[in-house]
């Protein structure tokens, strides 16, 4: 069964980097991702897909202090420079069966 | 530039049906490879994906949910519409609609909308 695993929490300090790891369940390290962050009481936003060999593509006027990253059934999230209203929940999003999406439990990040 | 807009009841009672539009602008439905999907998420839990409808009129739904979905499209107007009958307190959620693009076989949700609060109660 295709499930994407995320740490409930994690926190850094203003101006600091931050990685975030999604895992994908076993017999999907191949499965490509895409990252959407929420701040609060906002919609999502596209963050960006990536792929298992860390190659990724970044939606429109995503800066270039977010950039991803893989190994083996892990992806990551890497935030440079981290500024105040980085402060949101980030969800990772692969697809499943067909067409299927599937999300992780999402991962709120607080920026100290 | 690409926006998307949820509209619909914000309250609705036990065994109501519920029918949300999707109003959108930038990208037309009728154009190979684009989507649209409905995803909710119930007050302080993730994201949970409902349906997608596609621009050659395929559609997909959430197995679990499948016998209460139903999703369409209206290309003239620029709006998707999904219908969840038998609703139920649990079914309180902000309700999102995305799209969706399929260029050579990679399949993305690059834009997403505001989202629509809808709570079930009596």
């Amino acid at each position: 069964q295709l499930v994407l695993t995320q740490s409930p929490s994690a926190s850094a300090s203003l101006g600091a980097s931050v990685k975030l790891t999604c895992t994908l369940s076993s017999g999907h390290s191949s499965y490509a991702i895409a990252w959407h962050q929420q701040q609060p009481e906002k919609g999502p936003r596209y963050l960006m897909k990536l792929n298992s060999d860390g190659s990724h593509s970044k939606g429109d006027g995503i800066p270039d202090r977010f950039s991803g990253s893989s190994s083996g059934a892990e992806r990551y999230l890497t935030i440079s420079s981290l500024q105040s209203e980085d402060e949101a929940d980030y969800y990772c999003q692969t697809w499943g069966t067909g067409i299927r999406m599937v999300f992780g439990g999402g991962t709120k990040l607080t920026v100290l | 530039q690409v926006t998307l807009r949820e509209s619909g009841p914000a309250l609705v009672k036990p065994t109501q049906t519920l029918t949300l539009t999707c109003t959108f602008s930038g990208f037309s439905l009728s154009t190979s490879g684009m989507c649209v999907s409905w995803i909710r998420q119930p007050p302080g839990k993730a994201l949970e994906w409902l349906a997608r409808i596609d621009w050659d009129d395929d559609k997909y739904y959430s197995t679990s949910l499948k016998t209460r979905l139903t999703i369409s499209k209206d290309t003239s107007k620029n709006q998707v519409v999904l219908t969840m009958t038998n609703m139920d307190p649990v079914d309180t959620a902000t309700y999102y609609c995305a799209r969706i693009r399929v260029i050579v076989g990679a399949t993305t949700l690059d834009y997403w909308g505001q989202g629509t609060l809808v709570t079930v109660s009596s």
